[in-house]
């Protein structure tokens, strides 16, 4: 079955440093959507990326999909400590309002 | 409003009781969700209900029962639960048609003893 695999798990970072996270999925994806979980929180919605080669900004966040839409990534620019928590990226999967997340990255900043 | 609440928060019970969850959204969306989140794990799909249909079970275990009494509301009854069924369970609502955004609740944190 489909397979949405994120990496890091784990990314510790200085305070004004850059980071990426990765998504990549097994098969080809119609979409593929990113979350944002804060320590003791709830996952929350941040994009959903649509179109081949698509690239979609938000502050710091830089999120891509790829030309093949199979893969995906986050880039934030000048971490700050409210960037803080875990992403996920999730795509669909194979039944009708089914979602696959990927595993994770859980974001630590140093001040 | 656009938001997903749940009830209770927090819910300690024993291996023998009986509790339910509480889910409630007035969106109108018509997909609602249970998901189960271990410590530094995903959220796990549970149950999806489509137009107060249940559509998807993933094959979870007969003491969760699920239950839509109408388009706003979702419940998951428990009976019988073992310690390792203790996790944050997560409910999440989003529209059938247009985009995939899932509206997210703030979870049930459930302990079992």
């Amino acid at each position: 079955g489909q397979q949405v695999m994120q990496i890091p798990q784990y990314q510790h970072v200085q305070e004004g440093e850059d980071f990426t996270t990765y998504c990549n999925s097994s098969t080809t994806l119609s979409n593929i959507q990113w979350y944002k979980q804060r320590p003791g929180g709830h996952p929350v919605f941040l994009i959903q990326l649509v179109k081949s080669g698509e690239v979609k900004k938000q502050k710091r966040l830089t999120f891509q999909f790829g030309e093949a839409k199979k893969n995906s990534s986050l880039h934030i620019t000048a971490t700050q400590t409210t960037d803080v928590g875990t992403y996920f990226c999730a795509g669909p999967s194979d039944s009708w309002g089914k979602f696959q997340f990927g595993a994770g990255t859980q974001v630590v900043v140093t001040p | 409003d656009t938001e997903v609440t749940q009830t209770p928060k927090h819910l300690v019970m024993g291996m023998t009781n009986k509790k339910s969850l509480k889910c409630e959204q007035h969106m109108g969306h018509r997909a609602m969700y249970w998901y189960k989140q271990k410590a530094k794990k995903p959220p796990e799909l549970m149950f999806v209900y489509s137009y107060e249909k249940l559509s998807i079970n993933e094959s979870v275990p007969s003491r969760f029962s699920p239950e839509c009494p109408n388009s706003s509301l979702l419940n998951l009854h428990l009976h019988a639960l073992q310690p390792e069924d203790s996790a944050l369970y997560l409910c999440a609502s989003r529209p059938v048609q247009g985009g995939n955004e899932q509206f997210f609740g703030p979870g049930t944190r459930l302990t079992v003893l």
